[in-house]
């Protein structure tokens, strides 16, 4: 069965650092959205891809978070600097207009972010 | 703007009871979907069940129902004969078809903040 992959699944690193985590969606899949989960809340949408395009980044914290996805495939969520209120679940999904389910979204296993 | 309410933050039963958790929805728009998603210990997301804003028949699979009513705006999730893996956290959701773009496709989704289920043996 397809699913989205994501890595790594675990990442520790120090406030300051730059850290960037990867994302290959369900193969076909045109939309591609970020979440970042802390713990004890729901997630929340960062950014959505429509293909290379983004379609909202509203609640992007531009000043340090960028998100790619240079060829409509996999895509790269950046954080530099890292703070330590960044640390979460950072969930990539998936979903397609023409397939069924259509705009069922599919989701990744999560990246795991500690700043210390 | 879409808001999804989950005013339970954590429910404790023993195996084999009933256990309903409670969604209240706020959207403008008419068209949207529902969504129930559970997180166990481990950390993904499992669907469980969409509903779009046309469709509100009560949905049954197994042991799981929901009870969709555009009146009050709820979407209610009812685990029946609980079990000791029903154990997580249990989001409910909602997003609307995507206007920003050609293609169609849906905006992202707006959790809420979960409910956390504890089942005792």
């Amino acid at each position: 069965e397809a699913e989205v992959a994501q890595s790594p699944r675990y990442k520790i690193t120090e406030k300051s650092q730059a850290v960037a985590f990867w994302c290959d969606p369900i193969s076909g899949h045109a939309t591609l959205y970020w979440y970042r989960q802390i713990l004890g809340q729901g997630p929340e949408l960062l950014v959505q891809f429509q293909d290379e395009s983004v379609v909202d980044d509203s609640q992007l914290p531009k000043d340090r978070f960028s998100a790619e996805r240079l060829k409509g495939v996999d895509s790269t969520l950046k954080i530099q600097p890292a703070e330590l209120g960044d640390s979460a679940m950072y969930l990539c999904a998936s979903s397609s207009f023409y397939y069924p389910p259509h705009n069922e979204q599919f989701f990744g296993p999560g990246t795991r972010l500690t700043v210390l | 703007a879409q808001k999804v309410t989950q005013a339970q933050t954590e429910i404790s039963v023993v195996e084999k009871e009933d256990v309903t958790l409670d969604c209240v929805y706020e959207t403008r728009d008419t068209t949207y979907y529902l969504f129930w998603y559970k997180q166990p210990p481990s950390g993904e997301l499992v669907f469980l069940i969409r509903r779009n804003s046309f469709d509100e028949q009560n949905e049954i699979s197994g042991r799981y129902s929901w009870n969709f009513q555009k009146s009050t705006s709820s979407f209610n999730f009812t685990i029946t004969a609980s079990q000791v893996v029903d154990s997580a956290v249990y989001f409910c959701a909602l997003s609307e078809p995507a206007l920003k773009y050609s293609g169609g496709g849906a905006d992202g989704l707006t959790f809420g903040k979960g409910t956390h289920l504890i089942i005792q043996p």
